[in-house]
């Protein structure tokens, strides 16, 4: 059981060149996240889908796109990368479960960028 | 709007000590809150999650956390560090509301256990 799968591990860019994260989850879940983390300051939200077909801004969506490629597989694209997005991303996965549900979420390796 | 605030972003304790962590939350409502971990280089891992169920809530390698409404807080604890507990630790709380399955995390607060 895999869990969350993101690809790549490492990317280094330079300034203005694009790319694009892949994350599948093998889970059946429902809801996937795209965080990002930088020292000192947590994780913060890129762009979630709460289900297939939706994708919503998170708390810092500047910058990325996101497509909810279908249940399984959630990208993140960065159209023209700035020494700003260098950062360790994270992919995450949930059921779901509403409003009375805690919807823990199971998280992914990681994809660590740098912007040259 | 929820948030969690975490005391201290680097706590250093010696192998056999009382491990505390703290996290205090802001929510106008009964939130969901979590402990997550991570080690160096791997993704977050779910260390114990608190539902209102029950406020001691007891979580994964010996962890607990204790939910305290009058003062805000869910500290984590764990009676004897083990070298192995060295890692980062983040308070999540969930907002409700639009959006409701979203996570807030805090800023993090890295552990180190001195042999």
């Amino acid at each position: 059981n895999a869990g969350v799968t993101q690809t790549p591990k490492f990317q280094v860019l330079k300034t203005g060149q694009s790319m694009t994260l892949q994350c599948a989850q093998d889970m059946n879940h429902n809801s996937m996240y795209w965080y990002r983390q930088d020292p000192g300051m947590g994780l913060r939200l890129i762009y979630y889908s709460a289900s297939e077909g939706t994708t919503d801004k998170g708390e810092v969506p500047n910058g990325y796109n996101v497509s909810r490629l279908n249940k399984r597989e959630f990208s993140l694209r960065l159209e023209s990368a700035a020494p700003s997005q260098t950062s360790v991303y994270f992919c995450a996965s949930s059921e779901n479960q509403g409003e009375t549900g805690a919807n823990v979420l199971t998280f992914g390796a990681g994809s660590r960028l740098t912007v040259l | 709007a929820q948030s969690v605030t975490q005391l201290g972003s680097h706590v250093s304790v010696s192998e056999g000590a009382l491990v505390l962590l703290r996290c205090n939350y802001s929510s106008s409502v009964p939130p969901y809150l979590f402990w997550y971990v991570q080690y160096p280089n791997q993704g977050l891992q779910l260390l114990l999650k608190y539902t209102s169920a029950a406020t001691l809530v007891k979580g994964i390698n010996g962890f607990e956390a204790e939910f305290k409404k009058s003062e805000t807080s869910f500290h984590l604890t764990k009676p004897s560090a083990h070298m192995s507990d060295a890692a980062e630790y983040f308070c999540a709380v969930r907002r409700t509301g639009a959006g409701s399955y979203q996570l807030t995390f805090g800023k993090g607060t890295k552990l180190s256990v001195i042999p």
